[in-house]
């Protein structure tokens, strides 16, 4: 069963507009959610994070916005610049688990 | 933010062979490590979360016996794979847990190494 989804394993969008990538999670008891960005054969860097109580967290360009309700996670980007090419993984946990990673979205980002 | 380094980066050994990769917390002590594997097109995928000081706790799949862990002080924890084959050939990454991280327990990545088996 896979925990978490990213159901869009690509997006394109052109430079300076919005990308929006969005999570879907199944496991209710995650107490924080995080996004992760993955240049190739370099390991994930952390970009934003934000905890199961709050529904909006924004730093910067980036804004993560969860929906409980809907077991939902979308992160916003915007503007849009080329060197935000590159793999997103989104990644659920609670207590003291390992992440559960999505399998990630490809974004490319068109100048 | 928090450093964690891995050594080598990328690494070539013949069939049958052992490697050892290296992952350290560069700043700050961490009691859990954790060790990923990411096959192409794929999602990061859990080998083990190595406790300092105890036996590490493989998920399920992952052979003990070939990926051995040893988290021996609290910046350091190697993987090794035993008797390399070329389907081992993958991107490993680990990442640490800063304890002291106050709230959000957060994990940091490794920059990673690339395991080809030839």
């Amino acid at each position: 069963d896979q925990q978490v989804k990213q159901n869009s394993p690509s997006l394109s969008v052109q430079e300076g507009r919005i990308s929006i990538l969005n999570c879907d999670y199944t496991n209710s008891m995650f107490d924080y959610f995080l996004w992760y960005k993955k240049y190739p054969a370099e390991g994930p860097t952390f970009l934003i994070s934000i905890s199961s109580i709050k529904d909006k967290n924004e730093d910067g360009r980036f804004t993560v916005f969860l929906n409980k309700s809907a077991k939902h996670l979308s992160l916003h980007i915007v503007p849009s610049q080329p060197g935000d090419s590159a793999v997103y993984f989104c990644a659920g946990y609670s207590g003291n688990t390992p992440l559960v990673f999505g399998k990630g979205t490809r974004l490319s980002v068109i100048a | 933010g928090a450093v964690v380094s891995q050594h080598p980066s990328w690494v070539i050994c013949k069939s049958g062979t052992s490697v050892k990769i290296e992952c350290r917390s560069l700043d700050f002590q961490a009691t859990t490590m954790f060790w990923y594997r990411q096959f192409p097109k794929q999602s990061l995928m859990l080998m083990a979360t190595s406790n300092e000081g105890s036996k590490a706790t493989y998920e399920q799949g992952v052979e003990k016996d070939k990926f051995l862990i040893n988290h021996a002080s609290l910046t350091l924890s190697t993987l090794t794979v035993t008797s390399a084959h070329p389907e081992d050939s993958s991107f490993y990454i680990c990442s640490a847990r800063d304890p002291w991280a106050g709230g959000l327990d957060e994990q940091y990545f490794g920059p990673g190494t690339r395991l080809t088996v030839t």
